[in-house]
């Protein structure tokens, strides 16, 4: 069974710029959570998605969005980039996403110039 | 709401030596947690889950740990360190308790493990 797929693995933009990170879970796998990870704040929920909805949200600003497609695929996007925005970010798919464990792929780096 | 307490960010053992990460959490809710595995330029990979069903939990690659509801922990433990088992990681607590807790994980801070020959 294939695991989670994120892409691409690095990017590097500059300030102002918007950018789209593209997840595919795994098979089967309705629900589809994103992860901020930097050194200084560790991992930071930013959002889930469940048939093609969003049910939770965390803290971040507007210019954090996603979506999930009707094949369970889902994609992130950050507009406005700024510095701090540099991080790992990460996917996670379950089954539901009702207290199960999560299942990562290898993230995006994304590095702001 | 819910959070976890990582103590500890960095753990030193000697190559067949006993590894104890600690984790505390708090939860309104009766809690699910899971101890991640993190790796150089890779994502999390799940090492075990608690889900209610039998305090001490035997994962993968010799690692368990133990449900303690009174001291609200749980301690991820290795009997004999191995090179291999450096890397950093996460403790993480799930508590449904509607929309607020849909598909989020809440993590530690972490603890890097650093395992000498």
């Amino acid at each position: 069974k294939a695991g989670v797929t994120q892409t691409p693995r690095y990017l590097i933009k500059t300030r102002g710029q918007q950018v789209t990170l593209s997840c595919s879970p795994i098979s089967g796998h309705r629900s589809v959570s994103w992860y901020q990870q930097t050194p200084g704040q560790g991992l930071q929920f930013l959002f889930e998605y469940f048939s093609e909805t969003q049910r939770n949200k965390g803290n971040f600003p507007g210019r954090f969005s996603g979506r999930q497609f009707s094949n369970s695929r889902s994609e992130m996007n950050v507009s406005t980039l700024e510095l701090g925005d540099s991080a790992l970010y990460l996917c996670a798919s379950s089954p539901t996403g009702n207290n199960q464990p999560q299942h990562f792929g290898d993230g995006t780096r994304l590095s702001i110039l | 709401a819910q959070s976890v307490t990582q103590l500890g960010s960095h753990v030193s053992v000697s190559e067949g030596a006993l590894v104890l990460l600690r984790c505390n959490y708090s939860s309104s809710v009766p809690p699910y947690l899971f101890w991640y595995v993190q790796y150089p330029n890779q994502g999390l990979q799940l090492l075990l889950k608690y889900t209610s069903a039998a305090t001490l939990v035997k994962g993968i690659n010799g690692f368990e740990a133990e449900f303690k509801k009174s001291e609200t922990s749980f301690h991820l433990t290795k009997p004999s360190a191995h090179m291999s088992d450096a890397a950093e990681y996460f403790c993480a607590v799930s508590a449904y308790a509607g929309g607020t807790s849909y598909g989020k994980l809440t993590f530690g801070q972490g603890t890097i493990l650093t395992v000498h020959p």
